[in-house]
């Protein structure tokens, strides 16, 4: 079974407007931790935030935040006022912290940034 | 800190030849992961190992063997290259996460070719 879905394979956003990537997880675990990652054309890999299960408050680091609805299994993406530099794609993983510490990932979602 | 380091960048395999992809990391991170991505695809979570001497298989571990002999290095083995093995392979570290976020550092890379 899936555990990490994102159903967006490809979004467009304005420059300066605020876009939401979309992410849904399965887990029967309490502890597990959620994690967004951007991967430009250049192919690296870039951590970009953080929500753990337990974390009552949605995470933010600068532009982006995470919007983390526990009982729908849901941990959107929110990036606001979209820069050029923000078109690449963007995967969703899990991290299962009661079963294997095992990281799962989304197939992810292409954003392109239009000026 | 250099991080996670892979190498070699780019291979060009023959069909049947075998070769060890390097992946050191010098953060003291007892996990470490390597995952294969195909042309627009996600991740694929080859082999990971929790410590030193611990090894396991993750969703696509066949055609390809790992030690882990120390903390620090990684190295995957292709045994009986294949062009289905053609992608790019990331090797990724991290620590064990209760709480904690406990992201994944990745590498650069490497992009291998089969043919």
């Amino acid at each position: 079974a899936q555990k990490i879905t994102q159903t967006q394979p490809g979004m467009f956003v304005q420059e300066k407007e605020a876009v939401t990537l979309d992410c849904t997880y399965d887990t029967s675990d309490q502890s597990y931790g959620l994690f967004w990652y951007k991967q430009p054309s250049s192919g690296e890999m870039i951590f970009l935030i953080y929500q753990g299960s337990y974390d009552e408050q949605n995470a933010t680091e600068g532009r982006y935040s995470l919007n983390f609805q526990k009982a729908r299994k849901s941990a959107n993406l929110v990036i606001s006022a979209s820069q050029l530099g923000d078109s690449a794609m963007y995967f969703c993983a899990m991290r299962d912290l009661d079963t294997g510490n095992q990281f799962y990932f989304g197939t992810g979602t292409s954003l392109t940034v239009i000026p | 800190n250099a991080g996670v380091t892979q190498t070699p960048k780019f291979r060009i395999l023959k069909i049947g030849q075998s070769m060890t992809l390097q992946c050191a990391q010098d953060m003291n991170h007892n996990y470490m992961y390597w995952y294969r991505q195909d042309p627009g695809m996600g991740l694929k979570l080859i082999y990971y190992s929790v410590g030193a001497g611990i090894t396991d298989k993750g969703e696509v571990p066949n055609g390809y063997n790992v030690s882990r002999s120390t903390t620090e290095d990684f190295p995957l083995r292709l045994e009986l290259a294949a062009p289905s093995q053609t992608s790019v392979y990331f090797c990724a570290s991290s620590i064990r996460s209760g709480l904690a976020a406990g992201e994944q550092y990745f590498g650069p890379g490497t992009r291998l070719t089969v043919t």
